[in-house]
C-alpha cells in the first residue's frame, strides 16, 4: 500500500518551454502533497506544499509564478515548470501524506528534467 | 536555523559487517526523526521513524537510536549485504510536519 507514482519519469525539453509533472497517490487519498527538488549530490529541498483544493504554499526563494502547482483532487497534484531554463534541470520528487498519518510521507520515484 | 549533518564521505564496508551511519542536528528539538533509503535516480523510501521519547527502534536488520541530549541519531544495518548499498538520508520535521533532509551518506557494501 501507499504507492505514489510520477509521470513522466524523465523529460527533455527546449529552453523556454513549459513542462508538466504529475504526482498520483495510487491507493490512498492524499490531503497534502509536497514537491521537492534535488540537485546532484545534494539534499532534497522542499519547494512547496499543496493541500487539496487550496493554493500551494511555497518555500522561501521558490518562484510561485515559475513553478505552478495544482492539487485538484485527493489523488493528483501537478507541477508545471514554466519557461524552463537549463538551471531548472534537476530531479523533481513529490511526496504524499494522508490526513490520518501526518508524520509519514510517501515519495514518488522522481522525474528527471533536462532543459537544453 | 535548523541544520542536519550527515557524513558526506562514502562508507565502505565488507559484507556481513555492521554499518553505522550518523545524523547530527543543531538548533533544534524535533519530535521525531526519520531515516530513508535512496537509490540512484529514485525517490526516497521510508525506513524507520523514531520519536523523541524513544531511545532505540528496530526493524529486521535495522536499528536506530535517538539521543536528544547529544542531538544525534545512529542508524545501524547488521549483517550488511551488497543489496544494502544505497544512500541513506535522515530527515527531521519542522513547521507542522514538513521535512528537512540531510545530504545523505552513501553506503557501499562489497562482497
Amino acid at each position: 500500500g501507499a504507492v505514489v507514482s510520477q509521470h513522466p519519469s524523465w523529460v527533455i525539453c527546449k529552453s523556454g518551454t513549459s513542462v508538466k509533472i504529475e504526482c498520483r497517490s495510487l491507493d490512498f487519498q492524499a490531503t497534502t502533497m509536497f514537491w521537492y527538488r534535488q540537485f546532484p549530490k545534494q539534499s532534497l529541498m522542499l519547494m512547496a506544499t499543496s493541500n487539496e483544493g487550496s493554493k500551494a504554499t511555497y518555500e522561501q526563494g521558490v518562484e510561485k509564478d515559475k513553478f505552478l502547482i495544482n492539487h485538484a483532487s485527493l489523488t493528483l497534484s501537478t507541477l508545471t515548470v514554466t519557461s524552463a531554463h537549463p538551471e531548472d534541470s534537476s530531479f523533481y520528487i513529490c511526496s504524499a501524506r494522508q490526513l490520518s498519518s501526518r508524520d509519514t510521507q510517501y515519495f514518488g520515484p522522481g522525474t528527471r528534467l533536462t532543459v537544453l | 536555523s535548523q541544520k542536519i549533518e550527515q557524513n558526506s564521505e562514502a562508507l565502505n564496508i565488507q559484507e556481513g559487517k555492521t554499518a553505522t551511519l550518523t545524523c547530527n542536528y543543531t538548533n533544534y528539538s524535533p519530535a521525531y526523526l526519520q531515516w530513508y533509503r535512496q537509490d540512484p535516480g529514485r525517490g526516497p523510501v521510508f525506513l524507520l521513524l523514531i520519536r523523541e521519547n524513544e531511545k532505540e527502534k528496530r526493524k529486521e536488520r535495522l536499528k536506530v537510536t535517538f539521543d536528544t541530549t547529544l542531538k544525534q541519531s545512529l542508524f545501524h544495518i547488521t549483517a550488511s549485504q551488497p543489496a544494502d548499498s544505497a544512500t541513506y538520508l535522515c530527515a527531521l520535521p519542522y513547521n507542522t510536519d514538513k521535512l528537512i533532509f540531510g545530504t545523505g551518506t552513501r553506503l557501499q557494501v562489497f562482497p
